[in-house]
């Protein structure tokens, strides 16, 4: 089992809708909770960080840990063909980033 | 400022032939990454630097080596290409100071083909 698991998906959803991106992980370790945004054959931009467990709000965007389930959630309110990129999401336990397979996210005018 | 730059953008080559990927950051940061971020697997750490003169291994160092003489440089290194390390890879840096947030800046990425 890898340290962290993401659905790679495409996630396809109409301009306007809520997406909610999600990685489990496997390592408690874990204290420090990242999300990278990456456009097409561009290289990849941190988009949000939490540290352990709870909400974070910047924007359209929020960021959640559950540390007791070892899951953390992206949601994106009102979403744009703008956000159309893959989402990464990276974890780290004061050392170096693991990353989670990144989800494909198609959003449609 | 550029920020983080690699060189070459892309690059063929054959099996055992060698080069070297150059990364460049005019951020004065003190960390340096070299990704490689393949189909289904994500991105994989596979060397990095805390400082000027030091590296260390990643998650899949093996056929790679790295060289930071320069704050500013981060040199990734094939002695001997392989199939297996056509990939695309991203050099990051990261300034002093932001952990344990780990803010790292990344570069547009290196396409390699090895053939």
């Amino acid at each position: 089992q890898k340290e962290v698991e993401q659905d790679p998906g495409p996630l396809s959803v109409p301009e306007g809708a809520i997406v909610s991106l999600n990685c489990t992980y496997s390592n408690s370790a874990f204290q420090y909770f990242m999300w990278y945004r990456q456009y097409s054959r561009k290289g990849p931009e941190l988009l949000m960080y939490t540290y352990s467990s709870g909400n974070k709000e910047d924007g359209r965007f929020t960021a959640q840990v559950d540390k007791s389930s070892k899951y953390i959630s992206l949601f994106i309110r009102d979403s744009q063909p703008s956000d159309s990129a893959t989402y990464l999401c990276a974890m780290s336990a004061r050392s170096t980033l693991t990353f989670g397979k990144g989800t494909m996210l198609l959003v449609s005018p | 400022n550029a920020g983080v730059t690699q060189t070459p953008k892309f690059r063929v080559l054959k099996t055992g032939q060698s080069m070297t990927l150059l990364c460049a950051q005019d951020m004065n940061h003190e960390y340096m990454y070299w990704y490689r971020q393949d189909p289904g697997m994500g991105l994989r750490l596979i060397h990095y630097s805390v400082g000027e003169g030091t590296t260390a291994k990643g998650e899949v160092p093996d056929g790679y080596n790295v060289s930071r003489l320069k704050k500013q440089n981060f040199l990734l290194g094939l002695e001997s290409a392989a199939p297996s390390q056509t990939s695309v890879y991203f050099c990051a840096s990261e300034p002093l100071g932001t952990r344990p947030t780990d803010t790292q800046y990344f570069g547009p990425g290196t396409r390699l083909t090895v053939l």
